[in-house]
């Protein structure tokens, strides 16, 4: 039963345009949720998050986007750097019990010159 | 940032055999470490959650006669994998909390670069 799904396994943008990475879960008490990059080779990083009580985080380039009714978010990157290509998981938690994270599949994201 | 160190980064093994992978917090104490494992094309698995001197919690389907899961220090948790079969073959990976950080914190989460473990 994969309760975070991200349905597409890659994308790829040229440099310096958007990036929209997207991800659907099924569980509506989830209330915490996170972005994480990881590089070959490396595990993966913390890169953004956002609480159900907000529908936006901002950080930089990265902006991630909560839509509870749809239960969907989204990881925009603005602009897309080469440096942003890498594999992007989403997860999902519970305030609370924050060791138990639900993972997605990841998106592989090319960023072109 | 902090650092989590896990080895070995790939293992092959003979079916049968045991096979044991360390993850290390370099510049932070860890009392809590969680496990994971990744299939091909699936989501990275909450496999288990190891407490600092006490006995780790498994996720429900998860053997812990099969992985046996050692957090005898602060910053060591290792993970053994007992007479390891083909199907064990996957993608393990190990996190940790900072002690020193509020316990709800899941952005302080660091991983390990995983290990790739491919039972023959």
């Amino acid at each position: 039963d994969q309760q975070v799904k991200q349905n597409s396994p890659s994308l790829s943008v040229q440099e310096g345009r958007i990036s929209i990475l997207n991800c659907d879960y099924t569980n509506s008490m989830f209330d915490y949720f996170l972005w994480y990059k990881k590089y070959p080779a490396e595990g993966p990083t913390f890169l953004i998050s956002i609480s159900s009580i907000k529908d936006k985080n901002e950080d930089g380039r990265f902006t991630v986007f909560l839509n509870k009714s749809a239960k969907h978010l989204s990881l925009h990157i603005v602009p897309s750097q080469p440096g942003d290509s890498a594999v992007y998981f989403c997860a999902a938690s519970f305030t609370g019990t924050a060791s138990k994270l639900t993972f997605g599949t990841g998106t592989r994201l090319q960023v072109t010159l | 940032g902090a650092v989590v160190s896990q080895h070995p980064s790939w293992v092959i093994c003979k079916s049968g055999t045991s096979v044991k992978i360390e993850c290390r917090s370099l510049d932070f104490q860890a009392t809590t470490m969680f496990w994971y494992r990744q299939f091909p094309k699936q989501s990275l698995m909450l496999m288990a959650t190891s407490n600092e001197g006490s006995k780790a919690t498994y996720e429900q389907g998860v053997e812990k006669d099969k992985f046996l899961i050692n957090h005898a220090s602060l910053t060591l948790s290792t993970l053994t994998v007992t007479s390891a079969h083909p199907e064990d073959s996957s993608f393990y990976i190990c996190s940790a909390r900072d002690a020193g950080l509020p316990q709800t914190t899941n952005e302080k989460l660091f991983f390990g670069s995983g290990t790739q473990l491919s039972v023959l």
